[in-house]
């Protein structure tokens, strides 16, 4: 089956723009997750939904970014009036249940760059 | 404080050596799951190996083996008769029982030299 998709893989935006960017994870996961790298870091934790509970908000950077799930499934990352640090990969990952046992599967970024 | 701690952001291993990558994490859980990710240049993130808190046997996955000391919370990947193809970036991870959540740590930047 597919795996995590996610679009775009490119966006380059002017600073002060909103963006959106789309997470598709895969079928039957109920968890999803959002982080950002930054250029040559590690992932930091953004937000975290699982079907039927609220979602973690806890590493959302600032009030400019919020997330949504539609039916638990595709989610989409908005970061409203850009800056220039927000240019990153935004990695989105899913897993199939909860448990400490199932690791995340990871779909391919997008790369978000603020001019 | 840091959840997850790798203290070598590089390594440079001569190919066919083994390779120790470091991690330690901080949980006051019971139970809780240990993850390691391999990132290549192309940005894609493979998992590699899973270790579950109450596993008495560390995991093993072909090359990769995780070496995992619970008493002194530390969970290290061994890469075996290391190849060209592991140079990236390595990120042990831990997924705690009380909130499901996966955090990483900063990495390991893995270099294998010819």
């Amino acid at each position: 089956g597919a795996g995590v998709s996610q679009s775009p893989s490119n966006k380059v935006t002017e600073k002060g723009k909103d963006v959106e960017l789309r997470c598709d994870p895969i079928s039957g996961h109920t968890a999803l997750y959002w982080y950002r790298q930054s250029l040559g870091q590690g992932l930091e934790f953004l937000i975290y939904f699982q079907s039927n509970s609220a979602p973690d908000k806890s590493g959302l950077p600032s009030d400019r970014f919020s997330a949504e799930r539609t039916g638990g499934s595709v989610s989409t990352l908005t970061i409203q009036r850009t800056q220039q640090e927000d240019s990153a990969v935004y990695l989105c990952a899913s897993s199939f249940r909860t448990g400490v046992h199932n690791e995340q599967f990871f779909g391919p970024g997008t790369r978000l760059t603020v001019l | 404080a840091q959840k997850i701690t790798q203290t070598q952001p590089g390594m440079f291993v001569q190919e066919k050596e083994a390779v120790t990558l470091d991690c330690t994490y901080d949980t006051s859980d019971q139970s809780y799951g240990l993850f390691w990710y391999k990132q290549p240049s192309s940005g894609e993130m493979i998992f590699l190996i899973y270790q579950g808190s109450y596993d008495e046997q560390n995991a093993t996955e072909g090359r990769y083996s995780l070496n995992f000391q619970k008493a002194r919370k530390s969970a290290n990947l061994v890469i075996s008769a290391s190849q060209l193809g592991d140079s990236a970036m390595y990120f042990c991870a831990m997924r705690e029982g009380r909130d499901d959540k996966i955090i990483f740590g900063k990495g390991t930047r893995l270099h294998i030299l010819p």
